[in-house]
Order: structure tokens, then sequence, then C-alpha cells
């Protein structure tokens, strides 16, 4: 049972463009969140999906968005792109009472 | 506010020597709490989980943490540090213990471990 695997595992852009990312669950795994680690600090949650739809936010703009799909995948848009969007974006999956995380997109906005 | 406190941004520690890693938070009820390690350029690994019961919980690799209510504290400890387990260690909780993921994590603390 392959964990949580995320794509690409770094990516460069420059301010103003726009990126995706992708999150493959763990097996069995329906809630998707997504949190922003920048450097030096602690992951901070950006939004959480569920049977499709966007059931919590945190504190982030609107350039922030995203995506489920039937199959539990999910995608981490996001628009207009700083400087200080650069950062390790990870995904993680929930069952029960647990999240486990996938390694990460190093995200680095030039 | 809510928050959760990890007051060493680094700590160093001799191979052999005892560990304890500080977290306190500030909720108004006892969240779920947790302990998830970080190894350079990777992504996060649980080491072990509070919800309630026994409020000394074992981990995986050695790693112990103890909840203390009156404290609002969740120390993490290992009785011998092996030069492996150099990471960064991160505190979190789900405040509303509802299982909705939504963790909040403190700034997390760097272990360096001296051979």
């Amino acid at each position: 049972d392959a964990g949580v695997t995320q794509s690409p595992t770094h990516l460069i852009k420059t301010r103003g463009q726009q990126v995706t990312l992708r999150c493959s669950p763990k097996s069995g795994h329906d809630t998707v969140s997504w949190y922003q680690q920048a450097l030096g600090q602690g992951p901070q949650f950006i939004f959480q999906y569920y049977e499709e739809e966007e059931r919590q936010r945190g504190n982030f703009p609107d350039r922030f968005s995203g995506h489920q799909f039937p199959n539990y995948s999910s995608e981490l848009n996001v628009n207009a792109l700083l400087l200080g969007d650069s950062a390790l974006y990870l995904c993680a999956t929930g069952l029960g009472n647990e999240q486990f995380f996938g390694p990460g997109t190093r995200l680095t906005v030039l | 506010a809510q928050s959760v406190t990890q007051p060493d941004i680094h700590i160093t520690v001799s191979e052999g020597a005892s560990l304890e890693l500080r977290c306190n938070y500030s909720y108004g009820a006892t969240p779920y709490l947790f302990w998830y390690v970080q190894s350079p350029g990777q992504g996060l690994q649980l080491l072990l989980k509070y919800f309630s019961g026994d409020t000394l919980v074992q981990g995986i690799k050695g790693f112990e943490a103890e909840f203390k209510r009156s404290q609002s504290s969740f120390n993490l400890r290992k009785p011998s540090v092996h030069w492996s387990d150099a990471a960064e260690y991160f505190c979190a909780v789900d405040p509303t213990t509802s299982g909705t993921y939504k963790y909040i994590f403190g700034t997390g603390t760097r272990l360096k471990v001296l051979a």
C-alpha cells in the first residue's frame, strides 16, 4: 500500500505565475488537507477537502484554491505567485483520528 | 488566542544522553495531541499521539510523551538518543477533538546529536 504521494517534488516559478500541485491519498483515506511550511516554521493549514468539497479553510487568500476528485486525489492551485509563497507544501490524508503526511512539494518563487 | 508553543528552537545532546522536548498549548479543552518528526527534505512522520486515557504515551523509535493537563503540556522524551534522531520535531494539536484534521503546529525544535 503506497502512502501519501505528491507531485512534483520540486518546482520553480516566477512571480505572477500560477502553479498546480498534486496529491494522491493513502488507500482508503477520503479527507485531504493541505499545509504550507515556510522555511524554519511549522506547517500552516491551508484548507481541507472532503467529498469533493472544501470543508475547512485556514487564513490564506483566495489565490489559494483546490479541488478534490472522485478518487479522493487532490490539487492545490496558487495564482499570482508571490515571493512569499516559496515553501514546502504538504498534503495530508486522514482516516479515523490520524493524519498521514506526504513528502511535500518544494516550491521556489523567483 | 489558540497556540502551540515549542520554547526550544535548537537543542544539542550527546549520543546516549536523555532528551526532553517541550510543548505547551493554549486551548480551553484538552485537544488531540501529536508529535511529528521531519528529517531534512522530508515530510512529517508521526511519532505518537494522545487522545484520552493514560497520560503517558508510547510511540515509535523509543519515544514517549506525557500529557499534563495542569500544565497544558505534552513533552516528548527519549531515554537514550541515537545519532539518527537528529531531525526537526513538531508538536501539533487538533483543537476540536472531533477528528477534523485541522492541526495547529508549533514552530519546531531542531535536534542536533553529538557523537
